[in-house]
Parts: structure tokens; C-alpha cells; sequence
């Protein structure tokens, strides 16, 4: 069974701090992906990352980056968190090949005050 | 701009019935159409795909209508059950890139 853990279910930070969201995959997946989820507006992608330090922009990169130094870790980052930051963030993986077929893991939600 | 567009956005069924989330899309490159459950507090995990050479594809109480002409697909739950209750996501994508998701379904089933 693939598992997909993510460090927080629930984290607060204030306005203009640096965030770090972790998720772990244990499938030896190559492609891992960064999404936040809000209501009426579905899952938008922010960034995926298909190999180890490589990284591709989604649908809505601005205000986040991330990094991948082991292929079984993958982390958004936020680097001075503002209000419209508050979200569910979810954080999901696939093979290379399948990459629509992916696994998610519970998601962080985020408040940022 | 919503590369797949669903509706509704929430939906109460009576236990027993059936329940109807329906899709569109534009774009003819999309050939893979999965859909997505997610309980509360849980990750959104799939649940059933098709792809657009068959028109239908049932997996137990699930089915996924497909209209290619039309652009559309449809999940059905059939006899549907309070565990039922989640929200659901349509999704689309193109040969093996990233998925496009729908805006989602909350569906409530009534005992």
C-alpha cells in the first residue's frame, strides 16, 4: 500500500514567516506533487517534481517554492507567509509513468493570521 | 480558466438512490478521465478512471458515463449509502502529464 505522510495536519503561523510543509512518500514513486485545495475552486497544482532536485511550476507557483533532495521527500515552502496562504495543502505522488494515477497523502491545513 | 468543469457543487441523495456528478471538458487531447473520492479529514483517493475508447465502465456500485462527442462524463452511485458521503473530484489529463480536477462534489446520502 502506498503511504503518503504529511509532517502536520494542522499548523498556524503568522503573516511574513517562513513556512515548511514536508511530505514523505515510501513507494520509491518518481513523481511527487504540491497542491492546496479550497473550496469552489478544486485542487490547483502549485508545483510537482518529477526526479531528485528537478521541478516544474503548476498552476499557481507564485508565493511558494520547493526542494527535493531525496527522491522520498518532497517540501513546499513558503517563504513569508501571507493571509490568502490559508489553505488545505495536500501533497501527492505517482510513478513516472502513470503519472495521473496518484496518491495522496492527508493534507496540512494551513491558517495563517 | 477551468479545464474541467463540474457540477453540482453539492448534492443530498436519500439512501437507496442514486447519485449523478457530471463533467465537461475542451480539450480533445484529455485521454485518460479518473475520478477522485476524499472523506473528511483524509487525502482524495482514486476511486475509478475511463478512458475515451469505451463509453461506460462500472466498478460495483460505481459507473463512469462517457460522451466523447459531447465532452462530458458522469459518475453514477448506485444504490448509494451514508458511507457514500464524501467529495468527489472528476479529473482529466493528457497523455502522462499532470491532472486537471474538477471544483468538486460534496455528496450527502440521507439514512
Amino acid at each position: 500500500d502506498v503511504k503518503v505522510t504529511q509532517s502536520s495536519r494542522y499548523l498556524v503561523k503568522r503573516t511574513g514567516e517562513k513556512v515548511f510543509l514536508e511530505c514523505v512518500q515510501d513507494m520509491d514513486h518518481e513523481n511527487m506533487f504540491w497542491y492546496r485545495q479550497d473550496p469552489g475552486l478544486g485542487l490547483r497544482l502549485i508545483y510537482f517534481s518529477y526526479d531528485v532536485k528537478m521541478k516544474e511550476k503548476g498552476d499557481i507557483p507564485e508565493g511558494y517554492s520547493v526542494s527535493r533532495e531525496k527522491k522520498e521527500r518532497f517540501s513546499l515552502i513558503l517563504e513569508s507567509a501571507s493571509t490568502n496562504q490559508t489553505s488545505m495543502y495536500l501533497c501527492a505522488s505517482s510513478l513516472k509513468r502513470t503519472r495521473y494515477e496518484q496518491y495522496f497523502g492527508p493534507g496540512t491545513r494551513l491558517t495563517v493570521t | 480558466q477551468q479545464q474541467v468543469k463540474q457540477s453540482p457543487q453539492s448534492l443530498i441523495v436519500q439512501k437507496g438512490g442514486i447519485s449523478i456528478i457530471n463533467c465537461a471538458y475542451e480539450n480533445t487531447a484529455f485521454d485518460y478521465f479518473p475520478w477522485y473520492q476524499q472523506f473528511p479529514g483524509k487525502g482524495p483517493a482514486l476511486l475509478i478512471a475511463i478512458r475515451p475508447d469505451v463509453s461506460e465502465k462500472k466498478e460495483g456500485r460505481f459507473t463512469i458515463s462517457f460522451n466523447k462527442s459531447a465532452k462530458q462524463f458522469s459518475l453514477h452511485i448506485m444504490d448509494s449509502q451514508p458511507g457514500d458521503s464524501a467529495t468527489y473530484f472528476c479529473a482529466a489529463s493528457a497523455g502522462a502529464n499532470n491532472l486537471f480536477f474538477g471544483t468538486g462534489t460534496r455528496l450527502t446520502v440521507i439514512p
